[in-house]
């Protein structure tokens, strides 16, 4: 079965901090990949999206993430963090053809002001 | 304003009880989905809908169920022969996925349920 893994549980960060939370997925096909940040108390939302093109992707709040097709990696990164991003990370995984989406565990942000 | 509307935001149920988790969306999403979330497992699919009247089972259906008779509207009931159902349930909502599957998925703010 397809699968997501997050590299890690928990991160803690000093402010201005850089950032770089680890995804990775298990199929060899074509796939669609997403990050998604649940801050506290909020809705799930939609941070960056890869579907095909260039491989760095810009998202919102400074975010970007890599798609590494050869390492079936799809992390995301931030050069300086800020205290208001301070979350829950969750990377998504669609892949080509299917009808829905397969999440990671989640990664706990905790910025330091 | 679009959005996803969850209800109600907590509930309690006692055990041996079945109780509905509403879900309602005015995007005019064909697509819509429910997910458990528990600490530490991200979010798990229990059902998706794809059109109205029509819905399929996730990785974690047994124990739950749903219908699609409205196209805004996608309830989920958790029903007794649920063993664990203490969760925050998350409803979404996309774009119909089409072969491509690249269609994001947009979330309601969820609803916790306890059991007393």
């Amino acid at each position: 079965a397809q699968s997501v893994s997050q590299h890690n549980h928990h991160v803690i960060l000093s402010e201005a901090a850089s950032l770089e939370l680890g995804c990775n997925y298990s199929y060899g096909g074509t796939v669609n990949l997403f990050w998604y940040v649940q801050y506290p108390g909020q809705h799930l939302q939609l941070l960056l999206k890869y579907f095909s093109g260039d491989p760095l992707v810009k998202g919102i709040k400074g975010f970007e993430a890599e798609f590494i097709k050869s390492k079936f990696s799809f992390n995301l990164r931030k050069p300086s963090v800020q205290w208001s991003d301070t979350a829950e990370y969750f990377c998504a995984v669609n892949f080509y053809y299917g009808q829905n989406f397969v999440f990671g565990p989640g990664t706990r942000l905790s910025v330091l002001p | 304003d679009g959005g996803i509307t969850q209800s109600p935001k907590y509930l309690f149920r006692k055990e041996g009880q079945n109780v509905t988790l509403s879900c309602e969306q005015n995007l005019n999403h064909d697509a819509m989905y429910w997910y458990r979330q528990d600490p530490g497992q991200g979010l798990r699919l229990i059902y998706y809908s794809q059109i109205v009247n029509d819905f399929q089972k996730g990785d974690i259906a047994e124990g739950y169920s749903v219908s699609r008779e409205k196209k805004e509207s996608f309830p989920l009931t958790v029903t007794s022969a649920q063993k664990n159902p203490t969760a925050f349930y998350l409803c979404a909502s996309s774009i119909a996925q089409g072969a491509n599957g690249n269609q994001p998925q947009h979330f309601g703010d969820g609803t916790r349920l306890s059991i007393l």
